[in-house]
């Protein structure tokens, strides 16, 4: 089974669209989080939910709006998709008091 | 200053010699690191974590930390090709409950 999966795997679009990004943990963690991995392979957080509630918003433009519909489940939607959103995106999950994180296989974003 | 500072390399160790990677980091109040290994295409896979001074090891790898010089290392004994990959060393910044990454490391083992 596969612990913190990510859909989809692919997605290719063009600058303008709007686009989602969904995922979910299976490992009953209570902390959900988005990465960034830019060209250069440097991985930045943008967003930690900890039991549906918004932890951490680091400095992210406001087109990139996440939702935790349950602590299972983080999802991130970007509007006005741009070149520079160009990446990989990848989930992560984690439980409060055991600091190790565990992540998901991961989203390539490639805007046209 | 970086967060987390790691050389980006690439290292290059012949197979079956120890592989040295290097981090620091800047906050002093930090007390949980870890060491995650990415394979090209692939996601960030947890190797190793350490919380007190010393040395941490497990089979092939040992973690050392000094909490005083603010630096973490991981050594790979025996290097096998297979150990070819980016090394990111990741922090977590106490109050902040987040955890940092730094460059990442390129290291390739040579048969």
């Amino acid at each position: 089974d596969t612990a913190v999966s990510q859909t989809p795997k692919y997605l290719v679009t063009q600058m303008g669209n709007d686009k989602s990004i969904k995922c979910e943990q299976n490992l009953g963690h209570d902390t959900m989080y988005w990465y960034k991995q830019d060209s250069k392979k440097f991985l930045k957080i943008m967003f930690s939910y900890n039991n549906k509630e918004l932890i951490i918003n680091e400095t992210v433009p406001n087109r990139f709006s996440p939702k935790s519909p349950d602590k299972a489940h983080l999802n991130l939607h970007i509007n006005s998709l741009e070149l520079g959103d160009s990446a990989v995106y990848f989930c992560a999950s984690s439980q409060t008091g055991d600091r190790g994180y565990t992540f998901g296989s991961g989203t390539r974003l490639t805007v046209v | 200053q970086k967060e987390v500072e790691q050389n980006s390399g690439p290292l290059s160790v012949p197979e079956g010699a120890i592989a040295s990677l290097n981090c620091t980091y800047s906050d002093r109040g930090s007390q949980s690191f870890f060491w995650y290994r990415q394979y090209s295409g692939k996601s960030p896979e947890l190797i190793m974590s350490i919380y007190s001074n010393g040395d941490k090891e497990d089979g092939r790898f040992t973690a050392q930390l000094n909490k005083a010089s603010q630096y973490v290392s991981l050594l790979i004994r025996d290097s096998q090709p297979s150990d070819s990959a980016t090394y990111l060393c990741a922090v977590v910044i106490q109050g902040a409950q987040k955890l940092v990454f730094g460059q990442g490391t390129r290291l390739t083992i040579n048969p």
